[in-house]
């Protein structure tokens, strides 16, 4: 039973084609969720943290979003750089101090 | 203001040799946490720690897994007597309290032959 899940599994854009990444959580206790960015071969590169429903978190062509159920990370006007796995990870009192991750969404932003 | 850190970036193992696994948290951070990103799977906690402490590794394999963090030096993820499955990227994270955003190093890609 998938407690964090990912959509969709991966989504080409073309350059300046704006869209949104879902993460949804099925947690006891929400502590906190957070958004990071992960490149081939390399470690998450941290994004954000969110705390409580209604939070809105942004930085440059990112903005992250959270409910009760869900975060969203929209993309506005991509660029060829901003292709990545974008990671979710909630932090609840179901797992203690650890992160749980979901699956991910590969990126790809075409010039 | 260095991130954190671990080494060996890519280590390469013979089955049933150990693999020792390194990391270096981020200046003022006291909790490191495990994880493992098998190929075209997720990251998967392992353990938690704090300084001379295991507080949580219900993550980690009952066999031939162990952690550490002494309280001088670097945090290691030790595997015994590795096998093929055990081929991934094992990446270390650091914050400074236990509920704190967490800070990932570059990762360890352990290839067993």
């Amino acid at each position: 039973e998938d407690q964090v899940t990912q959509s969709p599994e991966a989504l080409r854009l073309q350059e300046g084609e704006s869209s949104s990444l879902n993460c949804s959580y099925t947690v006891s206790g929400l502590r906190g969720l957070f958004w990071y960015r992960q490149d081939p071969g390399k470690g998450p590169e941290f994004l954000f943290t969110l705390y409580s429903a209604g939070e809105e978190k942004e930085k440059e062509r990112l903005k992250a979003t959270l409910t009760k159920k869900e975060s969203f990370l929209h993309i506005t006007a991509p660029k060829p750089e901003d292709s990545a796995t974008y990671l979710c990870a909630v932090q609840a009192s179901d797992y203690g101090q650890n992160f749980v991750f979901g699956p991910g969404t590969r990126l790809s932003v075409l010039p | 203001n260095a991130g954190v850190m671990q080494n060996p970036r890519h280590l390469v193992r013979r089955r049933g040799q150990e693999a020792r696994l390194r990391c270096s948290p981020m200046k003022g951070h006291s909790h490191v946490y495990w994880y493992r990103q098998l190929p075209e799977e997720g990251l998967k906690f392992m353990v938690y720690l704090q300084k001379e402490n295991i507080i949580d590794e219900s993550g980690m394999p009952k066999e031939r897994f162990s952690a550490e963090f002494p309280k001088e030096g670097p945090s290691i993820l030790r595997i015994q007597q590795v096998v093929r499955g055990d081929s991934a990227a094992y990446f270390c994270a650091s914050s400074p309290g236990g509920a704190d955003t967490q800070y990932f190093g570059p990762g360890t890609r352990l290839t067993v032959l």
